[in-house]
């Protein structure tokens, strides 16, 4: 397995303004994922963002909304913008590791937008 | 589009009793089925995965298997303890291919002692 940081843990956010949440790995990774858990819900993928290339959206998740940078293998963010109530969720990252597929998570980001 | 079903949403057991919970995924070409166990705020952990290749998976007190004819997979809990306890997800995922996690909504399992 490997270290994944994931910051800050939590925020409350006012609607309308940004967050900007930060995934480090403590190896290189070519695969990162970005999801969003709401609350008692499953994980949906909303970006995979691989390095050196544009991150790849899923349906119903936009780049205006959702702009992901990859600057690096061990490191992306992702940015909720102009945030509203229903952007209220935890969101995770993930890498994989290993060739096989196999996918570790961040501890997550939990927002709150009042 | 790619789905996976998962079933039951919660599943309450007495301690040391087994618990099954089962995922039926739509795209013949998924190979590669992970579940994960996650408690109440923490991050999803991998317990057992599964690929195409085998029929049947065990670690310890947790089994997986998995029918390729019939499009569905499940996890096996046996003599269940409380710490068992949490949101269990399985996934589907295609590997060579997107390598993107279609999650199943999730099984909220109460072991109780």
């Amino acid at each position: 397995s490997a270290v994944i940081s994931q910051k800050p843990s939590r925020d409350i956010c006012q609607r309308g303004t940004s967050l900007t949440i930060q995934c480090q790995v403590d190896s290189q990774v070519t695969m990162m994922f970005w999801y969003r858990q709401q609350p008692g819900q499953s994980l949906t993928l909303i970006a995979t963002a691989n390095q050196g290339s544009e991150a790849t959206y899923e349906s119903g998740f936009v780049i205006d909304k959702f702009p992901i940078s990859r600057p690096n293998l061990t490191f992306s963010t992702l940015t909720v913008s102009n945030m509203s109530p229903e952007d209220s969720s935890i969101y995770l990252c993930s890498v994989e590791l290993g060739l096989k597929n196999i996918q570790y998570f961040g501890a997550g980001t939990r927002l709150s937008v009042l | 589009g790619e789905n996976v079903e998962q079933h039951p949403s919660t599943l309450s057991v007495q301690e040391g009793d087994s618990a099954v919970i089962k995922c039926t995924y739509s795209d013949s070409a998924s190979n590669y089925f992970p579940w994960y166990k996650q408690e109440l705020g923490k991050r999803p952990q991998l317990i057992i995965d599964i690929r195409s290749n085998v029929g049947e998976k065990k670690d310890q007190r947790i089994a997986v298997t998995l029918n390729k004819t019939a499009k569905h997979f499940s996890l096996h809990i046996t003599e269940t303890q409380p710490e068992d306890s949490a949101v269990y997800f399985c996934a589907a995922s295609k590997n060579p291919g997107t390598y993107k996690y279609i999650f199943g909504t999730g099984t909220r399992l109460k072991v109780l002692a």
